[in-house]
């Protein structure tokens, strides 16, 4: 079955610590998407990619950092510069101007 | 920018009963619309799609109305189920820019 795999599901974070979010899709969808939710806030834009080797800064970059060298890969690194990274991070795929999937999401919990 | 907004924050009503979720973005210009649902903890599952050329969409007991030049789309709910209990969220994308989100309508059926 297509669709988007997130891992892992649950990851904590000591401070000072950079970790990477995994987001594979086998959708052949050309873009790629990093969203953020936090409770009550409603999901924010990360980064985005619209094509390998290509990406751009969405509302919140700040202590984000993303890669695309293949197109089914999007993995987010999550750095130290990022003072609040507690929070619930979804990653989708779509064709470009069409309809989104998401995946199941990955819970970070800094400890 | 655009600016999505969903209302009400949370709705309760007793099964069986037919429901309309709002929801209103500020700028027009809009190329679709897609309407999401979301179980707590998890991922975002597609309900509905509009395109910008459309008025709606239905997909069995739900149907989804966009009205461009007023800036409002409706979910629809028929004959609403305990099942039917989640968030809903509105996204609008306006061309090559992502979607662009609500925070969301809480919906919860009672038996």
């Amino acid at each position: 079955d297509g669709g988007i795999t997130q891992s892992p599901k649950y990851l904590f974070r000591k401070e000072g610590q950079n970790v990477t979010l995994s987001c594979e899709q086998n959708l052949n969808h050309d873009a790629m998407y990093w969203y953020r939710q936090d409770p009550g806030q409603g999901l924010r834009l990360i980064y985005y990619s619209q094509i390998v080797n290509d990406f751009q800064k969405g509302d919140i970059a700040e202590g984000y950092s993303v890669s695309r060298e293949k197109k089914e890969s999007f993995p987010l690194t999550v750095t130290s510069a990022q003072k609040n990274p507690t929070a619930f991070y979804l990653c989708a795929s779509s064709e470009v101007l069409g309809g989104y999937t998401f995946g199941s999401g990955t819970r970070l919990t800094v400890v | 920018k655009q600016e999505v907004t969903q209302i009400p924050a949370a709705l309760s009503v007793p099964e069986g009963e037919n429901l309309v979720l709002n929801c209103s973005f500020t700028d027009s210009a809009i190329y679709n619309l897609q309407w999401f649902r979301q179980d707590p903890g998890k991922g975002l599952t597609s309900l509905l799609l509009i395109q910008s050329s459309q008025r709606e969409q239905t997909s069995g007991r739900l149907n989804a109305s966009l009205d461009k030049s007023s800036g409002r789309s409706t979910l629809y709910i028929a004959a609403s189920q305990p099942g039917d209990s989640a968030t809903y969220l509105c996204a609008v994308s306006s061309g090559n820019t992502p979607l662009v989100f609500g925070k969301g309508t809480r919906l919860s059926v009672i038996a």
